[in-house]
């Protein structure tokens, strides 16, 4: 099965600074590898997904991540960080031909003023 | 377009109680899924319904059940409560449930075992 490792259950940045949010997956088959955000008391929202087409994937609200098959990785980047960047953020990968999806445990994000 | 929608938003019940959760997805979506999000497992699948079929079912006993109605909204039960069932139930909802879809995702409906 297939499965995604989010590294850093907190990560903490200054407002301006560059958010990095790492994901490594594990995967006998091309992947289809997502990015969801998580504000307090709200349901998920989709970031963006990679489905083969390209290896850089660009996002709302300025995210992007990266498709590295060499280091299975699909790190999510954005240059700087804005206060409203604060959630949770899941990596996702898909198991089988239709979306039941496996998340990753999360990252909280904090910016600091 | 109105969004997926869930109810009740906030649920408290007793050990050994059921439960009947409801979402109703976006207008033209035939595909909910449904995922338990607790702090100590995560996110976890719990099952797909597609026209009215599950077509996909995650983990977990068979005291978790649902079902889909002709048109699309769900529900989702758990019976004989247990504590470890204190979590955010999400629903989410997308046309076909094809990977290029976007899947949308309701609010949650929040459920605490006592």
């Amino acid at each position: 099965a297939q499965s995604v490792t989010q590294l850093g259950s907190h990560v903490s940045v200054s407002e301006g600074a560059l958010v990095l949010l790492r994901c490594n997956y594990s995967s006998s088959v091309p992947p289809y590898l997502f990015w969801y955000v998580q504000y307090p008391n709200q349901g998920l929202q989709l970031l963006l997904k990679y489905t083969s087409a390209a290896t850089l994937v660009k996002g709302i609200n300025g995210f992007e991540a990266e498709f590295k098959k060499s280091e299975t990785s699909f790190h999510l980047t954005k240059p700087s960080a804005h206060m409203s960047d604060a959630a949770e953020y899941f990596c996702a990968v898909i198991n089988g031909g239709y979306q039941k999806v496996t998340f990753g445990t999360g990252t909280k994000l904090q910016v600091i003023p | 377009k109105a969004g997926v929608t869930q109810t009740p938003r906030y649920l408290i019940k007793t050990r050994g109680q059921q439960v009947t959760l409801s979402c109703s997805p976006i207008s033209g979506h035939r595909s909910v899924s449904w995922y338990q999000q607790t702090p100590g497992q995560g996110l976890q699948f719990l099952f797909e319904y597609f026209s009215e079929t599950q077509r996909n079912k995650g983990n977990f006993p068979g005291r978790f059940s649902g079902r889909q109605f002709s048109n699309s909204r769900s529900e989702m039960n758990v019976s004989t409560l247990e504590l470890g069932d204190s979590a955010l139930y999400l629903c989410a909802s997308s046309l076909e449930n094809r990977v290029q879809e976007t899947q949308y995702f309701g609010p949650g409906t929040r459920l605490l075992v006592l």
